[in-house]
């Protein structure tokens, strides 16, 4: 157990649809990035959030938002699902907002659009 | 986009021998860092070398960092079976980034 907990661990929904993934943050940090992993695209940064606030945003499409709440836990809602978005999906977590320490992943969501 | 490019995509090995891994990345950098992730698992932190470090080790594993040629290498010693993975380097896209970007990996496969 790393400490980063991710829900739900398999997700299995249609084109069109909306949902939202989870993530908690090891206690203490206060950074939460999202990633999305495909076996095209690899591992794209996504979003980084930290104490709450917007610090940077990556490869992340209009039919996705984010949000990082006052108990530091984030959701990461897609919309609009396509095929193409099946992928898994990881929240990492750090202390500081910067690049300079190592980050704790979860196990990720699988997301599964048919 | 890619900050570092992982080489080779995919190495099979011996249990008992040594297997390199190598990164190259385009900016300059604080830090660079490598990741290990067994199939389908989340992504775990192995080692951290800052730009002013040149080599660094931790249990089997020896990382380089050559900044004039903006490469690192992960070196694994006495590979097991237990390695079998994927290996990715990671670091900032520039300065004042603040998120890792990471490459596409190498593919590490161990048989006994």
């Amino acid at each position: 157990d790393s400490g980063v907990t991710q829900t739900p661990k398999h997700l299995i929904t249609a084109t069109g649809q909306r949902v939202t993934l989870r993530c908690s943050p090891r206690s203490g940090d206060l950074s939460v990035y999202w990633y999305q992993q495909s076996l095209d695209q690899g591992l794209q940064f996504l979003i980084h959030y930290y104490n709450g606030e917007e610090r940077a945003k990556g490869n992340i499409l209009e039919r996705f938002s984010a949000q990082q709440f006052p108990d530091l836990h984030s959701e990461l809602n897609l919309s609009s699902l396509e095929l193409g978005d099946s992928a898994l999906y990881f929240c990492a977590s750090s202390t500081l907002g910067t690049g300079n320490y190592g980050y704790t992943f979860g196990s990720g969501t699988r997301l599964t659009v048919v | 986009s890619q900050q570092g490019e992982e080489d080779p995509q995919a190495l099979s090995i011996q249990e008992g021998e040594n297997a390199t891994m190598n990164c190259s990345y385009k900016t300059s950098i604080n830090n660079l860092q490598w990741y290990r992730q067994n199939s389908g698992r989340g992504l775990v932190h192995l080692i951290l070398i800052r730009s002013n470090e040149r080599e660094k080790h931790s249990g089997r594993l020896r990382v380089t960092l050559d900044t004039s040629k903006k490469s690192s290498s992960l070196l694994i010693t006495a590979s097991r079976a237990a390695d079998t993975a994927s290996y990715f380097c990671a670091t900032v896209l520039n300065q004042a980034g603040t998120a890792l970007i990471f490459g596409k990996g190498t593919t590490l496969s161990v048989s006994s």
